[in-house]
């Protein structure tokens, strides 16, 4: 079945250590997504891909980066995490006939302490 | 920056009535989308509904409709017969180069 996949669900790491985030989907989309979310609020858009080796920063500047190897996996990296990147993680895919419609992931809930 | 503005933080409907969100939003393309998604809470963020801006036509999806008015720059959600599984928070978002842009979400609760 085509979906879109986020792990690990839930995590709690301490100060400064490196994190990955993963993301993959089998929906065959070119475009995919990365957005952070404090509970209750509004998406904040932080990279974007295009296709493979595609990678753009979005409107909400992080410390995060990302990668795009492959079309189906696209990875978000924190070198040395800190407690201001305690927020929701969510992924997102479109392409295909679908225009501009983004299939979201079921985030991450990171905190980092 | 081009802006999602919903007005309404918190709203609120009987179960089986009809409740209206409000979206505007401001852009300088001429060729965008505009959507409403729906997150429970702690739950996967599913699409609602879509508009094409080009169509004049009101999308409708079983009990959810929009009032899309392209001058006024308006496209609200209308949800008729609300059901307990309609409480979530709901984001109005406009499309256009393949981006999202959010507005901040307005929460509606369904009381039985």
């Amino acid at each position: 079945e085509a979906d879109i996949y986020q792990t690990p669900r839930y995590l709690v790491i301490g100060t400064g250590k490196k994190i990955t985030l993963e993301c993959s989907q089998t929906m065959g989309h070119d475009k995919m997504y990365w957005y952070q979310q404090d509970p209750g609020m509004e998406l904040h858009l932080i990279h974007y891909s295009y296709g493979v080796n595609s990678t753009e920063k979005g409107d909400l500047s992080s410390e995060s980066t990302v990668s795009r190897i492959r079309t189906e996996h696209f990875p978000l990296t924190l070198e040395s995490a800190r407690p201001s990147h305690t927020s929701q993680y969510l992924c997102a895919s479109s392409g295909g006939t679908g225009g501009h419609e983004q299939f979201f992931g079921p985030g991450t809930r990171l905190t980092v302490l | 920056a081009q802006t999602v503005t919903q007005s309404q933080p918190e709203m609120s409907v009987q179960e089986a009535e009809t409740v209206t969100l409000s979206c505007t939003y401001d852009t300088s393309e001429s060729d965008y989308y505009l959507f409403w998604y729906k997150q429970p809470p702690s739950r996967q963020m599913i699409l609602v509904i879509r508009q094409e801006a080009y169509k004049q036509q009101n999308a409708t999806e079983n009990r959810f409709s929009v009032n899309f008015q392209k001058a006024a720059k308006s496209f609200s959600l209308k949800i008729s017969d609300s059901q307990l599984g309609d409480a979530a928070m709901y984001f109005c978002a406009r499309g256009s180069n393949y981006k999202l842009t959010f507005g901040k979400g307005t929460l509606l609760t369904v009381n039985p």
